[in-house]
């Protein structure tokens, strides 16, 4: 079983100075790592993935992601936050190598930024 | 343009009344799920399927059914809604395999009155 905890609840920013919302997760088994973004009145969508490589990941909308493995963590960061950017933020992971590879999903992180 | 949709993105509807809310995907996608969503909390996964005549039930009890008779549609219906049933339901596809990423609909917004 996976579990995933999204430590903030709420995180208010000014524009244009950088943001991370923090993920870890937990998995007797190897994950996939996912974030998605959901705009007010819509559906999730996918900003980013790790599949495996590179720790570092670049999505869209210039946002990025590390994965770490001895912490079990995949935090998301931009440098510069835009008005644009509020939304709510999901981490999910999926697994692999044997399994349902149903996704998990944490309860979320608001991201609000202010002029 | 391949894409999923949710039917009706609004709902409100007495206590007792049987409901449908339709979930249509045009990606050809095996995987479909439906999620219960509320403010501040995880998202549930309350059924899955896998493909046609294929349907699981998830996490989070419910008291929903589900059905799959074809690929690209996969309703959710409750016989006798509550009050309790109040909540954003999304339905999501994605192709086998864990590595692809979950394709979400709009949702639909339910109230139990």
């Amino acid at each position: 079983a996976q579990s995933v905890t999204q430590l903030d609840s709420q995180v208010p920013v000014f524009e244009e100075a950088p943001v991370e919302l923090r993920c870890n997760y937990s998995s007797s088994v190897s994950v996939y790592l996912f974030w998605y973004v959901q705009y007010p009145n819509q559906g999730l969508q996918l900003l980013l993935k790790y599949l495996s490589g590179s720790t570092l990941v670049k999505g869209i909308n210039g946002f990025e992601a590390e994965f770490n493995k001895s912490q079990t963590s995949f935090h998301l960061r931009k440098p510069s936050v835009h008005i644009s950017d509020t939304a709510e933020y999901f981490c999910a992971v999926s697994p692999w190598g044997g399994g349902s590879y149903i996704p998990t999903f944490g309860r979320g992180t608001s991201l609000i930024v202010h002029p | 343009e391949a894409d999923i949709y949710q039917t009706p993105r609004y709902l409100v509807i007495g206590t007792g009344k049987k409901i449908t809310l339709e979930c249509s995907q045009t990606m050809g996608h095996d995987k479909m799920y439906w999620y219960q969503q509320d403010p501040g909390m995880e998202l549930h996964l309350i059924h899955y399927s896998y493909g046609v005549n294929s349907t699981e039930k998830g996490d989070l009890s419910s008291e929903s059914t589900v059905s799959r008779i074809r690929t690209e549609h996969f309703p959710l219906t409750l016989e006798s809604a509550r009050p309790s049933h109040t909540s954003q339901y999304l339905c999501a596809s994605s192709d086998h395999g864990g590595d692809t990423e979950a394709f979400f609909g709009q949702g639909t917004r339910l109230t139990v009155v």
